[in-house]
């Protein structure tokens, strides 16, 4: 099936610090979407991109939508604590069935933050 | 708080032994999907229904079944259970389908099998 490669897998910043992470696909998705995990929940969508070459931002995170349609990035600036958690890309591929929706997922990039 | 309601939030179970979890979606929203989420292996997509009807499966199990009822409400059962079905399962709604209908998350049940 399809898979997306998430990287990187983990990451030790110091506050403060900005991040990036990034996701590719051999696959051509319609939309990219970012959620966070935080311990004992479920994901929350940060950002949703819908065309390509799409840039967008959502307070100190930016994300945008590979021109090839194939891949991801998810910049965070000026890191703070409460930024600690899994972050998830998922895209949606192009379905022949009317209604259906698959989301496929990273494997998550864990983001640790040092004070 | 996402708005998508999953009950129990933690099922202790023994092999063998079958269970139902339920996911209410948010309120307007029509589709519901269900994913399984384990230790190494990410989110793995299981199964979505829009307004009643089965719409795309994934990897599910034949041994696992859901149905979406006309509340719109859904249950995803897990029947003969073995330890490796120990995980975490998340519903998801969105109001319709497609590209620009993103997915909300609830708070997942945790599934143990001992």
């Amino acid at each position: 099936g399809q898979q997306l490669n998430q990287s990187p897998q983990s990451m030790f910043i110091q506050e403060g610090e900005d991040v990036s992470m990034n996701c590719t696909s051999s696959s051509i998705f319609n939309t990219w979407l970012w959620y966070k995990q935080d311990p004992g929940e479920g994901p929350v969508l940060l950002i949703a991109l819908y065309k390509a070459g799409e840039l967008t931002s959502n307070g100190r995170l930016t994300a945008q939508f590979g021109i090839t349609r194939k891949d991801s990035f998810l910049n965070i600036s000026a890191s703070i604590p409460s930024d600690v958690g899994i972050y998830f890309c998922a895209g949606q591929p192009n379905s022949l069935i009317q209604g259906a929706q698959k989301l496929v997922f990273g494997q998550g990039t864990r983001l640790t933050i040092n004070p | 708080d996402s708005g998508v309601t999953q009950t129990p939030k933690h099922l202790i179970t023994a092999t063998g032994q079958r269970v139902t979890l339920r996911c209410s979606p948010r309120s307007g929203d029509l589709s519901v999907y269900w994913y399984q989420q384990s230790l190494d292996q990410g989110l793995q997509f299981l199964i979505q229904y829009y307004n009643g009807e089965e719409r795309a499966k994934g990897n599910i199990l034949e041994r696992f079944s859901a149905q979406q009822f006309p509340d719109l409400h859904s249950e995803l059962n897990l029947s003969s259970l073995e330890l490796g079905d120990s995980a975490l399962y998340f519903c998801a709604s969105s109001v319709t389908w497609g590209s620009n209908s993103p997915l909300h998350f609830g708070n997942g049940t945790r599934l143990t099998v001992t």
